[in-house]
């Protein structure tokens, strides 16, 4: 079946570096979504990109989609401390299965 | 609006023993998920509901898991008996219809704890 493999699994930045995690797909995708759960927290849907080479930011995130629609980035500019979670990108396997990657650990340094 | 409710959120049981969790979907969701999250690990789902009918169970555990929708609103999940290995975090999901580009909003989840 589907893997979505994210790296890396862990990353550790000083408050006001940038951090990029990155997901990758064994299949084509035909969308893919991104959530952030805080530490205690649930996952919480932070977008969804559909279109081959699409771009969207959500102001310090940028989401990327790749041109074969098998991986994707997320990058966040100049990090804060309430950006501090774990990032997962999840895409649909089959019909409607939503899988989740292993998710990023992002821990900061204030 | 109120969010995806679950309880317990947090469970303590032997093994051997059952169990069971409660989810209540948002208002008018009417596709359901139970995902299981292990730590450090993202969700995997378990089961996932379109009102009443569970449209994939693939990978629920019938011989100890088992789930059920009545009247298509909220949702249990029921594991009897408890193993070790089933210590995690079971999280509910809903979304307002079902398809690939629905946004699934989760509940706090159930920790569960089994010794």
């Amino acid at each position: 079946g589907q893997q979505v493999m994210q790296i890396p699994q862990y990353q550790h930045v000083q408050e006001g570096e940038d951090f990029t995690t990155y997901c990758n797909s064994s299949t084509t995708l035909s969308n893919i979504q991104w959530y952030k759960q805080r530490p205690g927290g649930h996952p919480v849907f932070l977008i969804q990109l559909v279109k081959s080479g699409e771009v969207k930011k959500q102001k310090r995130l940028t989401f990327q989609f790749g041109e074969a629609k098998k991986n994707s980035s997320l990058h966040i500019t100049a990090t804060q401390t309430t950006d501090v979670g774990t990032y997962f990108c999840a895409g649909y396997q089959g019909a409607q299965k939503l899988v989740f990657g292993q998710g990023t650990r992002l821990t900061i340094n204030p | 609006e109120a969010g995806v409710v679950q309880s317990p959120r947090y469970k303590i049981i032997e093994k051997k023993q059952p169990v069971a969790f409660w989810c209540n979907p948002i208002s008018g969701h009417n596709t359901l998920y139970w995902y299981l999250q292990n730590l450090g690990q993202g969700p995997e789902l378990l089961i996932r509901y379109e009102n009443e009918e569970a449209v994939d169970d693939s990978q629920l555990p019938k011989d100890r898991f088992s789930a059920e929708r009545l009247k298509g609103v909220d949702s249990t999940l029921k594991i009897q008996p408890a193993e070790l290995g089933d210590s995690a975090v079971y999280l509910c999901a809903s979304s307002d219809g079902g398809t690939r580009t629905d946004t699934q909003y989760f509940g706090p989840g159930t920790r569960l704890t089994v010794l």
